[in-house]
């Protein structure tokens, strides 16, 4: 049973574009919904994380939007860059259920 | 500080062949977590340590897979008689709250 589902599976923006993934989950005891950014060759690296009692979270670039009553949450990577290039999971939980990942092209 | 370490970072092995993959956490995370990822693909969850407890192998694919950690810190996964599709990277990850996850470089697997 799939409990994250995240969309796109691939996503492709121009530099200076918002990417926008998407991730719905169902499981309401999840507390916890963290996004990871990942390189080829290496290990998923926190980027950010919010919490369900907030509808947004914003660092830098990067901005979770949380809806609790849809159950979903999102990441926007706003000015988009080519070293943004990545594959990125969201996650829910303490035992960190994924999604499948988006794989994010940024064009130059 | 250091971070998550694993060890060996590529293994090639024969099918029907037994490896060991270890794992060193970053020094005081009590939490322990085993992934696997296939080419291209998601992370499958397989197994979590509490300490030196497992309170959660639900992931383990089969039972040729059995992992153990030991004084709470370094943890090893145990993949017996290995079949092709047992070939993925196999990442570790430690957490001091169960919250903020810290993973390592991964073991990239090969069973031929």
């Amino acid at each position: 049973q799939q409990q994250v589902k995240q969309s796109p599976q691939s996503l492709i923006v121009q530099k200076g574009g918002i990417s926008i993934i998407n991730c719905a989950y169902e499981n309401t005891a999840f507390d916890y919904f963290p996004w990871y950014q990942q390189f080829p060759g290496k290990g998923p690296a926190l980027l950010i994380a919010i919490r369900p009692d907030v509808s947004e979270k914003k660092e830098g670039r990067f901005t979770i939007s949380f809806n609790k009553s849809a159950k979903q949450f999102s990441l926007h990577i706003m000015d988009s860059q080519p070293g943004d290039s990545a594959t990125y999971f969201c996650a829910a939980g303490n035992m960190l259920t994924f999604g499948g990942g988006t794989r994010l092209m940024v064009k130059p | 500080g250091a971070g998550v370490s694993q060890s060996p970072s590529n293994k090639v092995t024969e099918k029907g062949k037994d490896v060991e993959l270890r794992c060193d956490p970053i020094s005081g995370h009590t939490a322990l977590y085993w992934y696997r990822q296939s080419l291209g693909q998601g992370l499958e969850f397989l197994i979590y340590f509490q300490g030196n407890s497992a309170p959660d192998k639900s992931g383990l694919p089969s039972d040729r897979f059995s992992a153990e950690r030991t004084g709470g810190s370094v943890s090893t996964l145990t993949i017996q008689r290995t079949q092709q599709e047992d070939s993925a990277v196999y990442l570790c990850a430690s957490s001091l709250d169960g919250r903020r996850v810290f993973f390592g470089p991964g073991t990239r697997l090969l069973v031929l």
